[in-house]
């Protein structure tokens, strides 16, 4: 069965920095490009990041880019976004989501349950 | 403002069918064929229905279908059920900005 669980959200201040990180399980985690996908609240989708499957490419909306990292590690089946300059709009559920494919982007085949970072002094 | 457009609500009784449009441009569904469909129910993570414009991954009904035609993707729900009241979100490859756009979602209300 695979399985996405997000962890380290929390209440931060403007400004401040955070790690979130993924844990997957049940599938071949390095065959695969991995996402991060944002919901702020009452929002629609936000598509955040992306990280192919050896790490040789990445990419990040321009909401974000210059501030947010995403990185990955194989060997612990681990996704990861670093998120520094946080702002109040920033503020949303973030979710880790599985590509079907290794490189770029086809679909969204399996989501984590989320993670909330809120952005407030 | 969404990169894809959807209508913010549609609605329908039990047993009927409805259509969610996503119009998009040339940059994503004009040009490729990897729109996608997500299912969200209140509180609970998206849930994938339909991919690559066409196909159901397995165990998702077959009363949900979908279309393309040009930069417009459709989601057609066929004999509605109250368990399908939800927000709708079409998504989609781009080779602008962005590698993914998502459109702003739409509510389904089964009346």
């Amino acid at each position: 069965e695979v399985q996405l669980v997000e962890s380290g959200g929390g209440l931060v201040q403007p400004g401040r920095s955070l790690r979130l990180s993924c844990a997957a399980s049940g599938f071949t985690f390095d065959d695969y490009a991995m996402h991060w996908v944002r919901q702020g609240p009452g929002k629609g989708l936000e598509w955040v990041s992306y990280v192919s499957w050896n790490s040789g490419s990445t990419g990040y909306a321009d909401s974000v880019k210059g501030r947010f990292t995403i990185s990955r590690d194989n060997a612990k089946n681990s996704l990861y976004l670093q998120m520094t300059s946080l702002r109040a709009e920033d503020t949303a559920l973030y979710y880790c989501a599985k590509d079907r494919s290794s490189a770029s982007y086809d679909y969204f085949d399996y989501w984590g349950q989320g993670i909330l970072v809120t952005v407030s002094s | 403002q969404s990169a894809l457009t959807q209508p913010a609500s549609v609605s329908g009784s039990p047993g009927q069918s409805i259509t969610i449009s996503c119009t998009g441009t040339n940059s994503d569904i004009g040009r490729y064929n990897y729109v996608s469909w997500y299912q969200q129910h209140p509180g609970k993570a998206p849930k994938l229905i339909v991919y690559d414009v066409i196909n159901r991954p397995s165990g998702v009904s077959n009363r949900f279908s979908g279309s393309k035609s040009g930069g417009t993707a459709s989601l057609t729900i066929s004999g509605l059920q109250a368990e399908d009241e939800a927000d709708y979100y079409c998504s989609s490859y781009s080779s602008g900005s962005t590698l993914v756009v998502f459109g702003g979602g739409t509510k389904l209300t089964v009346l």
